[in-house]
């Protein structure tokens, strides 16, 4: 069965603070995307990932950076944590050569607050 | 530029009734994806259905029916005979092609089924 695994479902974080959110797909996808969630906005694209190494913006990347050393981990992250970027956020993974109605598989998500 | 509008924000229903979730899309593309996406209170987001925009036949699962119309660009969503279990968020979202794995969401429908 497909895993996206998030490394955690809450987090507490202070203003100032430098972020890690860790993602790891196991079913060898290329792209990688992550994606912050707010009541009334829907998801929001931050960057996304089509190989190793490589990562393009999405529509909100401002104060976010990512990082996709290995094939199987994008990790989020907050350089200086502000209290609007207290969200939701979810990673999801997809293979262009995959099964073509199941387009992207989804993380169950990190809350993050930032105090 | 892509658009997904869910107009609805926020629907309650009694159990057993039918239920129809709207969304109307903006696209400039002939080709392109539409999808419908579930997220109960646990939060993981759930793949219900991907379409492409050659096939506008309806699509029928279980309780759950797709009614595609290119004419009005609506991709709406019905439940029959609603449980509480459907009570979730519905996203409807758009992606075009050739990279249809970069998906547009809408702000998504709040749906709630009283028992």
């Amino acid at each position: 069965d497909v895993k996206v695994t998030q490394s955690s479902r809450y987090l507490v974080k202070r203003t100032g603070e430098k972020v890690f959110l860790e993602c790891v797909q196991d079913m060898d996808h290329e792209n990688m995307f992550w994606y912050r969630q707010d009541p009334g906005l829907g998801l929001r694209l931050i960057y996304f990932s089509y190989d190793v190494k490589m990562k393009e913006k999405g529509d909100i990347p401002e104060g976010y950076s990512v990082s996709r050393e290995k094939k199987e981990r994008f990790s989020l992250i907050l350089e200086s944590a502000s209290t609007n970027q207290t969200s939701m956020y979810l990673c999801a993974s997809t293979s262009p050569n995959g099964p073509s109605n199941q387009p992207q598989h989804f993380g169950d998500g990190t809350r993050l607050s930032i105090l | 530029a892509q658009k997904v509008t869910q107009a609805q924000t926020e629907i309650s229903v009694v159990e057993k009734e039918d239920v129809t979730l709207d969304c109307v899309y903006e696209t400039r593309d002939t080709t392109y994806y539409l999808f419908w996406y579930k997220q109960p209170p646990s939060g993981e987001l759930v793949f219900l259905i991907r379409r492409n925009s050659f096939d506008e036949q309806n699509e029928i699962s279980g309780r759950y029916s797709w009614n595609f119309q290119k004419s009005t660009s609506s991709f709406n969503f019905t439940i029959t005979a609603s449980q509480v279990v459907d009570s979730a968020v519905y996203f409807c979202a758009l992606s075009e092609a050739p990279r249809d794995d970069k998906i547009i969401f809408g702000k998504g429908t709040r749906l709630h089924i009283l028992p």
